[in-house]
């Protein structure tokens, strides 16, 4: 079974500019949730997608935003970048809610911004 | 305001040593607890507790929640070099649910 595949790996970007990321999750898996990972604050949560509907969703600014599709993909969209958004992103699906089910991680998308 | 406190933060032990990683919580409406191993990107899977004082146990890896103290934790026995990662402990609860994380517990194993 394929697991949680983020593209692309690395992404370089400048300030000001947006950026979308891709997540596809394991077969099966209805809800996606994406987390943000750098050395100073650790793993937070930015939102959780399940059945196409928004369900949850951290403190973070309204930049960042995502959708869910109908094959429970998902894409995260961060806009107006700051230096401050350079980390790693990382996508995670679960078969039920995110709050209910242990997640399986993606490798990640490495964002940094200049 | 909801917060999940992991030590140490760093560990350095050499092969064949036991290692406790623990994690304290201070979240309301406290739903359960997980654990992550971290080795590269990809965070993995390793347990989620709910109930106090039922040890949960994979080979030599086994973790235990006290939800009178709020803590639980890690234990490894045995420790092999391919241990070696940042340990993740995760709170789900909060006011809207969320997965609350520590900052890790880097483990590092030397032959």
């Amino acid at each position: 079974k394929a697991g949680v595949t983020q593209t692309p790996r690395y992404l370089i970007k400048t300030r000001g500019q947006q950026v979308t990321l891709s997540c596809s999750p394991i077969s099966g898996h209805r809800s996606v949730s994406w987390y943000q990972q750098t050395p100073g604050q650790g793993l937070q949560f930015l939102f959780e997608y399940f059945s196409e509907t928004q369900r949850n969703k951290g403190n973070f600014p309204g930049r960042f935003s995502g959708r869910q599709f109908s094959n429970s993909r998902s894409e995260m969209n961060v806009s107006t970048l700051e230096l401050g958004d350079s980390a790693l992103y990382l996508c995670a699906s679960s078969l039920a809610r995110a709050i209910l089910s242990p997640l399986h991680f993606g490798n990640g998308t490495r964002l940094t911004v200049t | 305001e909801d917060k999940v406190v992991q030590s140490p933060l760093s560990l350095v032990v050499h092969e064949g040593d036991t290692v406790t990683l623990n994690c304290s919580y201070e979240v309301t409406n406290f739903r359960s607890l997980l654990w992550y191993k971290q080795e590269k990107k990809a965070p993995t899977f390793l347990f989620m507790l709910t109930s106090s004082g039922i040890e949960k146990k994979s080979g030599r890896l086994s973790s235990i929640l006290d939800k009178k103290e709020l803590f639980s934790i890690l234990n490894i026995t045995a420790t092999q070099t391919g241990d070696s990662a940042v340990y993740l402990c995760a709170v789900v609860g909060g006011s809207q649910g969320n997965l609350i994380f520590g900052k890790g517990t880097k483990l590092s194993v030397k032959p």
